[in-house]
Parts: structure tokens; C-alpha cells; sequence
């Protein structure tokens, strides 16, 4: 069964701090695809990136880094130098082979000041 | 280039009443789904629409349908409400079908069922 796990329920840590969001996923599909969309308080998804399986290079954006490991199954999300703005729920998220998006439960991440 | 758009925002209903939601994609989106979140269950899949033609199908029973007009507009109905229907709907779109690219969210109906 597909399925993605975000055993990090709440995270809480001082800003300028580094944190890192753990996403383990099952699937026996060889293609499939992988999200983090972030959730602030306002309610909707923002997508941050998305990775295709056949693809394991790690990607860097800014304060944002995914370490995508197929050995593994693990797709997890470091952010470097966090801000509060970067406060939210976290969602880890993959694309079965219906095409039909698989979350995780989330990841509530709070950065103080 | 206006986002997601959707109505109501909010909402209170009570146990046997119907509701629909209203969802306004992207200009130029032909895609769109629809996402349950609730404390307990998470986000779940509904449905997705592609061209007036519903593509995909979450497993929720029959009490909860959508359809999706020629202007890409899309709106769902949940018929026979429970309690357990209470959550934030979202809607999202995409310029192509399928779920393997980028989607751009909405805010959210917040369905209360009392």
C-alpha cells in the first residue's frame, strides 16, 4: 500500500536554528512522484517542490534543502537559518500510480523568536 | 493573475442538511480536485475533474459528489451531512490533469456540522 509517514507530529525550535522535517513513504511503484507543500496558518497548500524517483539529486533553494534517498524511501526537508515566517504545517506527499496525491499527516513546525 | 478562488469560507450546518461548495480555478486551469482535512483523518483525496469529466475518485461515499462546468469551475455537494463531515474542504488547480505537477491551492471552505 502506498503510504507516507511524518513521525515528527510538532517541532519546536529557536529561530536561526537548523530543522530538519523527516518523510519516510511506501510505494511499489518504480515511478512515482514526491511533494512538500507547506500549510500556513491561512490555510492553503503552498507547493515547494516536487521530485520524480528517477531523480535523486538533492535540491537547494534558498534556506531550503530536500535530501531525496531512494534506499531509504526517505525525502526529508532541512531548513537552514529558520525565520519565524517559516512557522506552518509541513505535508509530505506522494503521487500514487491512480495519480492520486498520498499526504502524510503533517509536521507543525514553530520557530520562536 | 488572481489565485484559488473559493466559497463560501465559512460555514455552519446541521446534521441532514446538504451543503455546496464553489470552487473558481486558476484562469486558464483545466484541473481541479478537491482535499478533505480534518484533525483526525488528515488530507484526503475527493475527487478530481478535467474537462467537465471527473478523472479520479477518493474513497468517500456516495454523499459526497462534484461536478466541474465549462468554465473550469468546479463545485462540490455533500449530501446528507454527518458530523463527521466537518472539515476544511480545499480545492486546487492545475493546468493539465493528473497529479504529478505543481497545484495551486485555495483557502478553503471550513465546514462546521452541528
Amino acid at each position: 500500500a502506498q503510504k507516507v509517514t511524518q513521525a515528527q507530529t510538532e517541532i519546536s525550535v529557536v529561530e536561526k536554528e537548523d530543522v530538519t522535517l523527516d518523510c519516510v513513504y511506501e510505494t511499489r511503484d518504480t515511478t512515482y512522484y514526491l511533494f512538500w507543500y507547506k500549510q500556513p496558518p491561512s490555510g492553503e497548500l503552498v507547493f515547494l517542490i516536487r521530485r520524480n524517483s528517477f531523480d535523486e539529486q538533492n535540491e537547494i533553494s534558498g534556506r531550503y534543502s530536500w535530501n531525496f534517498q531512494k534506499s531509504t524511501s526517505s525525502f526529508n526537508f532541512t531548513i537552514t537559518a529558520s525565520q519565524v515566517v517559516d512557522s506552518a504545517v509541513y505535508f509530505c506527499a506522494l503521487v500514487d500510480s491512480n495519480y492520486q496525491l498520498i499526504w502524510g499527516a503533517g509536521t507543525k513546525l514553530i520557530i520562536k523568536p | 493573475k488572481a489565485g484559488v478562488t473559493q466559497t463560501p469560507r465559512y460555514l455552519i450546518k446541521t446534521r441532514g442538511q446538504q451543503v455546496t461548495l464553489s470552487c473558481s480555478p486558476i484562469s486558464g486551469h483545466r484541473s481541479v480536485s478537491w482535499y478533505q482535512q480534518t484533525p483526525g483523518q488528515g488530507l484526503q483525496f475527493l475527487f478530481e475533474y478535467f474537462s467537465e469529466t471527473q478523472r479520479n475518485k477518493g474513497n468517500f461515499p456516495g454523499r459526497f459528489s462534484g461536478r466541474q462546468f465549462s468554465n473550469s469551475r468546479s463545485e462540490m455537494n455533500v449530501s446528507t451531512l454527518e458530523l463527521g463531515d466537518s472539515a476544511l474542504y480545499l480545492c486546487a488547480s492545475s493546468p493539465g490533469p493528473g497529479g504529478t505537477g505543481e497545484l495551486f491551492f485555495g483557502e478553503g471552505s471550513r465546514l462546521t456540522v452541528l
